[in-house]
């Protein structure tokens, strides 16, 4: 069965410092999504992607968050310089049809910011 | 603001019997409704989606949607202990369809064997 997959599952960095996270979408799929996650509380929409464009995000999306899809199949999420509080899982979700909201979940990077 | 509510649980349930999960909604736009199913440490799995008021069954899980009550509701019937998981209840404006799928906490689930 198709799945989402996600690079690394698990980083460790110092503040301050920059991190990029990998996703590969389901192959027919053409709307992506970074959620997060921090630890015990709720599942979060960061932004969403179509058409190599960003086409809605989120508050907590600010200018330290860029996403990007270099190739046909990489989609990334970059994170300039971390802070503390963005430690978190962060999921890529991808959705064949955009209307139907129904999304499939990659399993998650955690990041841990130090 | 939108606002998506669950109970935190945990909701602790005999082996057999029906699990029955509840969530309420602020956002009178909302069209588009969805349980996801999370086990601890993993991604949420989708499990049932609803865009229409009454019942929609799908095996053993039966969606049910209010939208003059506001109210979104999952049955789990003959609930087994795989079903022990956090259950996501996700809203989202049908213009916008997945853009934006705000997210309840979950409601955790214990199915006691």
């Amino acid at each position: 069965e198709p799945e989402v997959t996600q690079t690394p599952s698990h980083q460790v960095t110092q503040m301050g410092q920059e991190v990029i996270l990998r996703c590969v979408p389901i192959s027919n799929h053409l709307y992506f999504y970074w959620y997060r996650q921090i630890l015990g509380q709720k599942v979060e929409f960061l932004v969403s992607f179509y058409n190599n464009e960003i086409s809605e995000k989120s508050e907590i999306f600010d200018d330290q968050f860029s996403v990007e899809r270099p190739d046909g199949s990489n989609f990334t999420l970059k994170i300039r310089s971390t802070k503390l509080e963005d430690s978190a899982m962060y999921f890529c979700a991808s959705s064949q049809d955009r209307d139907t909201g129904e999304l499939f979940f990659g399993e998650g990077s955690r990041l841990t910011v130090l | 603001q939108k606002e998506v509510e669950q109970n935190s649980g945990p909701l602790s349930v005999p082996e057999g019997a029906i699990a029955s999960l509840n969530c309420t909604y602020s956002d009178r736009g909302s069209q588009s409704f969805f349980w996801y199913r999370q086990y601890s440490g993993k991604s949420p799995e989708l499990i049932m989606s609803i865009y229409s008021n009454g019942d929609k069954e799908d095996g053993r899980f039966t969606a049910q949607l209010n939208k003059a009550s506001q109210y979104v509701s999952l049955l789990i019937r003959d609930s087994q202990p795989s079903d022990s998981a956090t259950y996501l209840c996700a809203v989202n404006i049908i213009t916008r369809g997945a853009d934006g799928l705000t997210f309840g906490k979950g409601t955790h689930l214990i199915i006691q064997p």
